[in-house]
């Protein structure tokens, strides 16, 4: 029942920008965007979240769009380390709802 | 300041034995979650506890699964008489408040022989 839809998996070159769409076009109006990633098995890690506008922080930057059916996940300088599972997450209510993710793989 | 902390970090046990996973929020946190991630699966909401309350239990199996979280110490998901489907990581998050953003521990691996 996840309310996001990714591209199974992207790759990148090492020092590239990685852009990683996601689609939630059922998204209701005060429904947050998450974004998350998980490391071979680890806990998932927090790295962004939004609502209607752009958002940046030292890990990323989230891009929204106007109607906010979409968004994209930037990671400015991809790292070998940043090669993980990436969900895009519509936060309803107080749950998580994962989705398969995409597995961003960065290649040197 | 410590993250979310979880333990056993690995946990082995034989089908129709008890298992007792242990969550420790994040220093001011009051608001706990647990997901389930089976092999090669995404992460599934199990609960939502607030201290001494259960929120929102929607995603737990209706037998043999568990939670709380006292007034003192850490939360605790139960499962009692396991068995080889609950071989899984079991990953705990907390949040400052109901509507803020959770953070997740490492996670217990639970293997049910």
């Amino acid at each position: 029942d996840a309310k996001t839809t990714q591209p199974p998996s992207m790759d990148c070159a090492e020092g590239r920008a990685a852009n990683l769409p996601c689609n939630h076009s059922t998204i209701s109006g005060n429904e947050y965007v998450y974004w998350y990633r998980q490391i071979h098995s680890q806990g998932p890690q927090y790295i962004i979240h939004g609502l209607k506008n752009n958002e940046t922080n030292e890990m990323a930057s989230l891009i929204i769009t106007e109607d906010r059916k979409s968004s994209t996940l930037i990671l400015p300088h991809a790292t070998l380390r940043d090669t993980a599972v990436y969900y895009c997450i519509v936060r309803v209510r107080n749950k998580l709802v994962f989705g398969a993710g995409t597995i961003l793989r960065v290649k040197s | 300041n410590a993250g979310v902390m979880q333990n056993p970090r690995h946990l082995v046990r034989r089908r129709g034995q008890e298992a007792r996973l242990r969550c420790s929020p994040m220093k001011g946190h009051s608001h706990v979650y647990w997901y389930r991630q089976l092999p090669e699966e995404g992460l599934k909401f199990m609960v939502y506890l607030q201290k001494e309350n259960i929120i929102d239990e929607s995603g737990m199996p209706k037998e043999r699964f568990s939670a709380e979280f006292p007034k003192e110490g850490p939360s605790i998901l139960r499962i009692q008489q396991v068995v080889r489907g609950d071989s899984a990581a079991y990953f705990c998050a907390s949040s400052l408040g109901g509507a803020e953003t959770q953070y997740f521990g490492p996670g217990t691996r639970l293997l049910v022989l």
